[in-house]
């Protein structure tokens, strides 16, 4: 069974643009969540989807948005961007029948100059 | 709001020694507290986690846990520790009121087995 698949991996962007991410999910979960990991704030809940719905949100400004397509997949954007936004946003997939068992993709590392 | 902390950002300790992470947490309500370890340049990857039953919860690799309500801890343990084990370990609570995934972490604890 693939796990969660992450693209781009890395990725430089300058202050100002748009980045989206994208995450695949392990075949048959729908809930995708995502997380930014800085040193500084460390591990931090952006959003779920499940089913296509947002179902939970974190206290990030507008900018950060999300979605998620009928196949489970789901991207996130970050808008105009700044500095503090260079992080590793993690994907995480969920069967839903064991809720808080997260299947963690590798990440997008994200450098803004 | 339901919070976790790691007192501790490291943890050194020498193979074949038994190794213990800490951590506490404040929560309303009943618990549902999870493990996740890095390893580097990777996503998290699920140890273990208390929702109710047994206070000592067993996980994968041979990791533990003891969940104290009185003291509010679920401290990961492992009786002998492997360099392989080396890597960051969170702890983390569930947000029960959003009925999904939302998971707070603590802020990481990076642990340190040396031969």
């Amino acid at each position: 069974k693939a796990g969660v698949t992450q693209t781009p991996r890395y990725l430089i962007k300058t202050r100002g643009q748009q980045v989206t991410l994208s995450c695949s999910p392990i075949s048959g979960h729908r809930s995708v969540s995502w997380y930014q990991q800085t040193p500084g704030q460390g591990l931090q809940f952006l959003f779920e989807y499940f089913s296509e719905t947002q179902r939970n949100k974190g206290n990030f400004p507008g900018r950060f948005s999300g979605r998620q397509f009928s196949n489970s997949r789901s991207e996130m954007n970050v808008s105009t961007l700044e500095l503090g936004d260079s992080a590793l946003y993690l994907c995480a997939s969920s069967s839903g029948t064991a809720p808080g068992e997260l299947f963690f993709g590798e990440g997008s590392r994200l450098t803004v100059l | 709001a339901q919070s976790v902390a790691q007192p501790e950002d490291q943890v050194n300790v020498a193979e074949g020694n038994p190794l213990t992470v800490k951590c506490t947490y404040s929560v309303s309500g009943n618990p549902y507290l999870f493990w996740y370890v890095q390893y580097p340049n990777r996503g998290l990857q699920f140890l273990l986690k208390y929702i109710t039953g047994d206070n000592l919860v067993k996980g994968s690799y041979g990791f533990e846990a003891e969940f104290n309500k009185s003291q509010t801890s679920f401290h990961l343990k492992k009786p002998s520790a492997l360099v392989s084990d080396s890597a960051l370990y969170f702890c983390a609570v569930r947000d029960i009121t959003g009925g999904g995934n939302k998971l707070t972490f603590g802020t990481g604890t990076q642990l340190k087995v040396e031969l």
